[in-house]
């Protein structure tokens, strides 16, 4: 089963916050995060492992609750080279097989 | 460094034409490889992964077909183009559990 993103776009002003939810319907063993830009492959962001590891970029951050099987990806004073579409990424078993979201297409304007 | 390559990078076939994607990595060994496909505006769709040479695991059934043939090479086949096989075809790689994945520049193919 596909993750459902929230919400599937979202238009912010430079130095806005933002926040992108990533919601399964299945227990959950890691989630990853994703950005892509128009016409560019995906380039890593986060992950997040169950037990509360956590990888990836220094000025985002994400949570990411096991009982519930969510996440979410805080993007906080953003800036123009944020825009994109994110897709969180959920693996059910640990054996790296990933599942994208439906995405969510972000626009920072000056 | 990693690095991983795929080609070509655009690719225009008509339909009933065979096909063959070539993706390669650079500085590791034994990685987890895939090919994923992403429809124009839409999400990146898992069609196979391989944790080794000649493991070939298939998540979509259809008409495409992937093989390892050495350790830091993965192909991507098709004996008879359709058109709903027109899209962006992403390579990507990972190392061991739980660790990320990192795409190729893709392949934009239009099969027409």
């Amino acid at each position: 089963q596909q993750p459902v993103q929230s919400p599937q776009a979202v238009i912010l002003r430079e130095g806005e916050d933002a926040v992108i939810n990533c919601s399964s319907s299945k227990a959950l063993y890691s989630v990853h995060w994703y950005r892509q830009k128009h016409g560019e492959a995906p380039v890593f962001l986060m992950i997040l492992l169950k037990g509360g590891e956590q990888k990836g970029h220094e000025k985002i951050s994400a949570s990411f609750n096991e009982k519930k099987q969510q996440s979410s990806l805080y993007l906080t004073a953003s800036q123009l080279s944020y825009s994109g579409t994110y897709f969180c990424g959920t693996e059910n078993t640990g054996f790296q097989k990933l599942v994208f979201g439906t995405g969510t297409r972000l626009l920072v304007s000056p | 460094s990693q690095t991983i390559h795929q080609w070509p990078a655009t690719l225009v076939q008509p339909v009933g034409s065979p096909l063959s994607l070539e993706c390669t990595v650079e500085g590791t060994s034994n990685p987890n490889l895939y090919w994923y496909r992403q429809a124009a505006g839409r999400g990146l769709q898992l069609l196979f992964y391989s944790v080794g040479i000649g493991q070939i695991s298939s998540e979509v059934p259809q008409n495409l077909s992937a093989s390892r043939p050495q350790d830091r090479q993965f192909i991507l086949s098709s004996k008879k183009l359709l058109l709903s096989d027109s899209g962006f075809y992403l390579c990507a790689w990972s190392v061991g559990r739980a660790n990320e994945q990192y795409f190729g520049p893709g392949t934009r193919l239009t099969v027409t």
